[in-house]
């Protein structure tokens, strides 16, 4: 899978659109870019995921450059409750059987009030 | 929450004792996976599962075995649990679409 870099930590003010970068400069024709969260004291959240085209959920936006090497995730109105570590994955889908994800460091995401 | 629960949700155990920790989901997906996660290193993977009796090793499974003799409860042993394995555990699975659930995770502490 490709490698991953964000930033360790970002604020946010409530109310506003939280974007939150990641680089995948490696990334393979058939990579995916996956997004999870995790809330304080919470197992991880899957939150969105996508190949090339920008894609959109009831959770948030995912905006990827059109060469894939980049993507920028969009909470559109942030609030106290958007408060984690926000995690960037890039792999390829498979249903091989050596399939596995791995996690990064993550950026967190604070909201402030 | 994809129907992943996970116990216990918290446990104290000694140093030397053996622990199992289970997970159990209601939704017939093929792939189960075992994490730890601890300040400053994230997520880690410890052992997944591709079917029943399909298990194989993460980037951290030493000291650790698994089982799953049922496609609905993925089991982590530590057969003699270390103070180094105290660390909060999260199961997860992966849907055919590519994305993981987890569950809420076992506080484990090893005195």
């Amino acid at each position: 899978d490709a490698k991953t870099t964000q930033p360790p930590s970002m604020d946010c003010a409530e109310g506003r659109a939280a974007n939150l970068p990641c680089n995948h400069s490696t990334i393979s024709g058939n990579e995916y870019v996956y997004w999870y969260r995790q809330i304080h004291s919470q197992g991880p959240q899957y939150i969105i995921h996508g190949l090339k085209n920008n894609e959109t959920n009831e959770m948030a936006s995912l905006i990827i450059t059109e060469d894939r090497k980049s993507s920028t995730l969009i909470l559109p109105h942030a609030t106290l409750r958007d408060t984690a570590v926000y995690y960037c994955i890039v792999r390829a889908y498979s249903m091989n059987r050596d399939d596995k994800i791995i996690f990064g460091k993550g950026t967190r995401l604070h909201i402030l009030p | 929450d994809a129907g992943i629960t996970q116990s216990p949700r918290h446990k104290v155990t000694e140093t030397g004792t053996p622990v199992t920790l289970r997970c159990h989901q209601t939704e017939n997906h093929r792939y189960m996976y075992w994490y730890r996660q601890d300040p400053g290193h994230g997520l880690r993977l410890i052992h997944y599962s591709y079917g029943v009796k399909d298990t194989d090793k993460g980037e951290v499974s030493d000291g650790y075995s698994v089982s799953r003799s049922k496609t609905e409860d993925f089991l982590l042993t530590l057969e003699s649990a270390t103070s180094s394995q105290t660390s909060v555990y999260f199961c997860a699975i992966r849907t055919t679409g590519g994305e993981q659930y987890f569950g809420p995770g076992t506080r484990l502490t090893v005195t």
